[in-house]
């Protein structure tokens, strides 16, 4: 059984919209949560980490981590056709343990 | 600095065939990490190093899969008789020490097909 889960997609949404990406994870014992961007034939960039309950913003992206309910989003405002790419989330156990993706959500920004 | 870098970019194998991949980690990176990315998925572990130490190798599918890193620096995974279900993107990443150890630093991948 996959320990993070993502709906594959694809999400569609007009630019200019927020994007609601989702996650849930299986290990209560996580610690670490990451989400990733990867455009198509490309390597995965980090672009957001968060670790306590609550939200952290950086620019238009916002990550939101719901531990009791073992839940992580991430939210972009203002999308832009740029933001086009699958967001894969992924969660850590510790610091000295492997980091386990979901499958990732193919995101869409039309125009 | 230069980031991971990883060599070939792209290999096509005949089934049966050894292949060997490498991974040159952003330099002073101690720790370093071995993922297998299918079509459609998201990376899946095969294995971590701390410099020379391989201490999880827990995700390698089979005992065809070995990875070493030697020096603590250029780490290879290697591939025995390759089976078709080995296509993927393998993809390494380098964590740094100090400062910015949550980061893991992708390389481009290398992509294998076997035919």
């Amino acid at each position: 059984q996959k320990e993070v889960e993502q709906n594959s997609g694809p999400l569609s949404v007009p630019e200019g919209a927020i994007a609601s990406l989702n996650c849930t994870y299986s290990d209560r014992g996580s610690q670490s949560f990451f989400w990733y961007r990867q455009y198509s034939g490309k390597s995965p960039e980090l672009i957001m980490s968060i670790y306590s309950n609550g939200d952290k913003e950086d620019g238009r992206f916002t990550a939101q981590l719901n531990k009791a309910s073992q839940y992580v989003s991430l939210l972009i405002r203002d999308s832009q056709p740029s933001d086009s790419a699958t967001y894969l989330c992924a969660a850590r156990y510790s610091s000295a343990s492997k980091i386990i993706f979901g499958s990732g959500t193919r995101l869409s920004i039309r125009p | 600095g230069a980031g991971v870098s990883q060599s070939p970019r792209y290999k096509v194998a005949k089934r049966g065939q050894d292949v060997a991949l490498r991974c040159d980690p952003i330099s002073g990176h101690v720790s370093l990490f071995w993922y297998q990315q299918a079509l459609g998925q998201g990376p899946e572990f095969l294995t971590y190093f701390q410099n020379e130490a391989q201490l999880d190798k827990s995700g390698l599918p089979s005992d065809r899969f070995f990875a070493e890193r030697p020096e603590g620096s250029v780490s290879t995974l290697k591939i025995q008789r390759t089976q078709q279900e080995d296509s993927a993107v393998y993809l390494c990443a380098s964590r740094g020490l100090a400062g910015d150890q949550e980061t893991q630093y992708f390389g481009p991948g290398t992509r294998l097909l076997v035919l």
